[in-house]
């Protein structure tokens, strides 16, 4: 069972230049979510998805774009790569939303460095 | 807006002793989950409490939420090297989950 996989696990960008991190999931979950974690602090939301088609932004959305073009996949994209996007990105997916009394299954991150 | 706050913020045991985590809520908790994370893993679900006064167990692991469901802890009895990692607690609010800063827990042999 693969779950959700993200890609690339590790990479170092330039200030400047652009990437996609890739999420994708195969349980059939209509909620996908992003998040980054800093050091020493929690996961803040980047974008989510309630189901194909349909995203929406999170509480740290600015430097950051989504797509959901299918229930499987959910794409994060990275314009103008800045220092302060230097952090861990997870891919997360559950059932139903609002945790949905039901757990959200995580990806094993992308450590991203800006530099 | 709804905040999670984690206590401590890292903790050394040593193995064998048991330990607690708290996560409080600035507001009631409608879905309160735990998660355990590695380093370079994956957040790996571990209870999830909804009702006030609901306790659960997992092997060594119980998690309980209070009554007036705002604080909820997670307690390891007799812990052992494979408790070592980070401990996150994470909220509903709306259609997001927010999430405590985290507890790193080490275990001393």
């Amino acid at each position: 069972n693969a779950g959700v996989t993200q890609t690339p696990k590790f990479r170092i960008l330039k200030i400047g230049q652009s990437m996609t991190l890739q999420c994708a999931q195969d349980m059939n979950h209509n909620y996908m979510y992003w998040y980054r974690q800093d050091p020493g602090m929690g996961l803040k939301l980047i974008y989510y998805s309630v189901g194909a088609g349909i995203t929406d932004k999170g509480e740290v959305p600015n430097g950051y774009n989504v797509s959901r073009s299918t229930t499987e996949d959910f794409p994060l994209r990275l314009e103008l790569a800045a220092p302060s996007q230097t952090s861990v990105y997870f891919c997360a997916s559950s059932y139903s939303g609002r945790g949905g009394g039901t757990e959200a299954f995580f990806g094993q991150g992308t450590r991203l460095t800006v530099v | 807006s709804q905040e999670l706050e984690q206590s401590p913020q890292s903790l050394i045991v040593q193995e064998g002793k048991n330990l607690t985590i708290n996560c409080t809520s600035s507001k009631t908790l409608y879905g309160l989950y735990w998660y355990k994370q590695k380093y370079g893993e994956g957040l790996i679900f571990l209870m999830m409490l909804q009702k006030g006064g609901e306790e659960k167990s997992h092997e060594k692991i119980t998690a309980k939420l209070d009554e007036k469901k705002q604080q909820s802890s997670l307690h390891i009895t007799a812990s052992q090297p494979s408790h070592a990692g980070i401990y996150l607690c994470g909220a509903d609010s709306n259609y997001q989950l927010i999430w405590g800063a985290g507890t790193k827990l080490i275990i001393k042999p």
